[in-house]
């Protein structure tokens, strides 16, 4: 059974500049969820979808935005890149048994 | 509000030992509680999780105890190895809202 695929990997942006992370979820789960891990601030939930509906929302600036396909493919946004937007982002993928984790796209803003 | 936390920040453990990881949560309408590993360059893995309704659960060498009236739940790993190694995270959700929050992490170093 293949894993959460996110890409691309890496990444270097310059601020104010946009980016597109990609996540593809495990065949057969609806929901998808985003995480921002920092070494300041751990792990930070963003937004999750589920049947390409977003179901919940974190405390982030509308700045992030996300979105799910019919085929459970989600997408997240960041637009006007800021210096502390540096971070690794997580997408993972969930059932009733438990969430698993891609491993994540490093985005680095200079 | 930091709903979950976690303690120690670092352990660091002789080989064969015993590692206990704490968690405590304030949100009473939590009911599960997975625990994360994580490896530099890896995304979290999920090791084991509870629900409320049992008090222990074990798999293998890693043992989630869940402590209800006090909020708490910790993992301990029995016999410690060198490759357990990592970052280990606590996180909670609520029903089906599957938004987890995570505590802050515990690096865990297992001495040869």
């Amino acid at each position: 059974k293949a894993g959460v695929t996110q890409t691309p990997r890496y990444l270097i942006k310059t601020r104010g500049q946009q980016v597109t992370l990609s996540c593809s979820p495990i065949s057969g789960h609806r929901s998808v969820s985003w995480y921002q891990q920092t070494p300041g601030q751990g792990l930070q939930f963003l937004f999750e979808y589920f049947s390409e509906t977003q179901r919940n929302k974190g405390n982030f600036p509308g700045r992030f935005s996300g979105r799910q396909f019919s085929n459970s493919r989600s997408e997240m946004n960041v637009s006007t890149l800021e210096l502390g937007d540096s971070a690794l982002y997580l997408c993972a993928s969930g059932d009733y048994y438990g969430y698993t984790f891609g491993s994540g796209t490093r985005l680095t803003v200079v | 509000q930091q709903q979950v936390k976690q303690s120690p920040q670092s352990l660091i453990v002789q080989k064969g030992g015993i590692s206990i990881i704490n968690c405590a949560y304030e949100n009473t309408a939590f009911d599960y509680f997975p625990w994360y590993q994580q490896f530099p360059g890896k995304g979290p893995a999920l090791l084991i999780a509870i629900r409320p309704d049992v008090s222990e659960k074990k798999e293998g060498r890693f043992t989630i105890s869940f402590n209800k009236s006090a909020k708490q739940f910790s993992l301990h790993i029995m016999d410690s190895q060198p490759g357990d190694s990592a970052t280990y995270f606590c996180a909670a959700s609520a029903g089906s809202n599957y938004k987890l929050t995570f505590g802050k992490g515990t690096l865990l170093t297992v001495n040869p």
